[in-house]
């Protein structure tokens, strides 16, 4: 069965701040593996996206990285703000022309800054 | 705005009612997904429509959903006869498919559906 595993479920950290988050995979095939930030009440907004040849990739003070080999991924937030207050879900998709059967969401790791 | 939108918001209903759901995605998108969320998980897949096409549905979708775009652009999902089961958040994506697109979903900000 794929299934996408985060940790750890929730974390306090305060503000300034570095944390990593971990997501393990055993979706197969796998096609690319998405970063969404949560912020309460609202709908998830995309971070990053890799492709199985993409080891890491960054979006401000957000960084990916993927391990293709152990289906292993991380987030790594530099310099937390208050603003990351949030949850992150790890999405992995098998399939690379789109769609949605098959693709997997963790359950999310729930992140709070404070000041 | 140009993201994607949903209405109602909140929605509170008794068991038994039907309610129902509007989405309008990102003008150019072809594709609209939709996705269930419960407290402290992550989304669910129901369905998705490729334009007025519905192409899958999840087994989580039972006979008393049913969800259309008639025209390939805005989409509605109804709840029959709802259940205490069905309070969650509702959340519609919609996406542009084509060769080189990565499919990335952009979300909308979710109804959330309290069933009394």
């Amino acid at each position: 069965k794929n299934q996408v595993e985060q940790s750890p479920q929730s974390l306090i950290i305060l503000e300034g701040k570095n944390c990593t988050l971990q997501c393990n995979y055993t979706v197969s095939p796998f096609s690319n593996l998405r970063w969404y930030k949560q912020d309460t009440g609202r709908g998830p907004v995309s971070l990053t996206i890799m492709t199985f040849s993409e080891n890491t990739k960054s979006n401000g003070r957000y960084t990916a990285t993927l391990d293709a080999d152990t289906k292993q991924s991380s987030l790594h937030i530099t310099a937390s703000q208050l603003s990351d207050s949030a949850s992150y879900i790890c999405v992995v998709s098998p399939y690379s022309g789109g769609g949605a059967d098959g693709l997997t969401f963790g359950k999310g790791t729930h992140l709070i800054i404070q000041p | 705005d140009t993201g994607v939108s949903q209405d109602p918001r909140h929605k509170i209903t008794k068991r038994g009612q039907n309610v129902t759901f509007r989405c309008d995605p990102i003008s150019e998108h072809n594709r609209l997904y939709w996705y269930r969320q419960t407290l402290g998980q992550g989304p669910e897949f129901l369905t998705y429509f490729q334009n007025e096409a519905q192409l899958e549905k999840s087994r989580l979708l039972s006979d008393r959903f049913s969800a259309e775009r008639p025209k390939g652009s805005f989409s509605t999902l109804e709840i029959q006869r709802t259940e205490q089961g069905d309070s969650a958040m509702y959340l519609c994506a919609s996406s542009l498919h084509g060769e080189s697109s990565t499919d990335t979903q952009y979300f909308g900000p979710g109804t959330r559906l309290t069933v009394l």
